[in-house]
């Protein structure tokens, strides 16, 4: 079935690095892929999406582009704050479905 | 409110006990799923409804899993005779209608089962 596999973490970076987490999917057709997002404490946030091939989405300073050609949704962030410690997870949504398959999800701590 | 609200936040249950762990959708919102999420992982899909309808229940591991929605509003999901593999947080999402794909989360109901 379709799926999606994320870097493992954890990752540990000080304020102002660039974040990256690697996320690559296997799916037939065009699924929609998503970044997801959980705080300390707090439920699943949608951080962004992209429904189709070279979408760009973006968020909170978070970018993420779809690649069908290397079957990749990379998250990127240019400069990292402390309230950027999470647990990303990288998800899709396979073509006519409607179900959410997670990745394992990545905690990224940031130092100040 | 204006999230997905699920009760309790935190379940601690006797194995063999039964459990039911509630979820308030956003209003309006058509589409309600649960998804089991254990611990250092991602969550899995168990069930998805669609107003008061049951469409999709492959993801639920066993027979002592069940879910409902009775008014198309409001879900519970019930656990009987709880087993120590059924600890994981139970999050609830709902989103607006079939096909949008942005679903909201609730911050999810923490089972133990000891």
């Amino acid at each position: 079935g379709d799926s999606v596999t994320q870097m493992e973490g954890p990752v540990t970076l000080s304020e102002e690095a660039f974040l990256t987490i690697n996320c690559t999917y296997t799916a037939t057709g065009y699924p929609s892929l998503f970044w997801y997002v959980q705080y300390p404490g707090e439920g699943l946030q949608l951080l962004l999406k992209a429904t189709k091939a070279d979408d760009k989405g973006s968020n909170k300073g978070f970018e993420a582009t779809y690649r069908k050609e290397t079957t990749s949704f990379h998250l990127e962030k240019g400069s990292v704050q402390v309230s950027d410690s999470a647990v990303y997870f990288c998800a899709l949504i396979p073509t006519n479905d409607y179900k959410l398959s997670f990745g394992a999800g990545t905690t990224v701590t940031v130092r100040a | 409110g204006a999230g997905v609200s699920q009760s309790p936040r935190y379940k601690v249950a006797k194995r063999g006990q039964d459990v039911a762990l509630r979820c308030d959708p956003i209003s309006g919102h058509v589409s309600l799923f649960w998804y089991q999420q254990a611990l250092g992982q991602g969550p899995e899909f168990l069930t998805y409804f669609q107003n008061e309808a049951q469409l999709d229940k492959s993801g639920l591991p066993s027979d002592r899993f069940f879910a409902e929605r009775p008014e198309g509003s409001v879900s519970t999901l019930k656990i009987q005779r709880t087993q120590q593999e059924d600890s994981a947080v139970y999050l609830c999402a709902s989103s607006l209608r079939q096909g949008h794909t942005e679903a909201f989360f609730g911050q999810g109901t923490r089972l133990t089962v000891v």
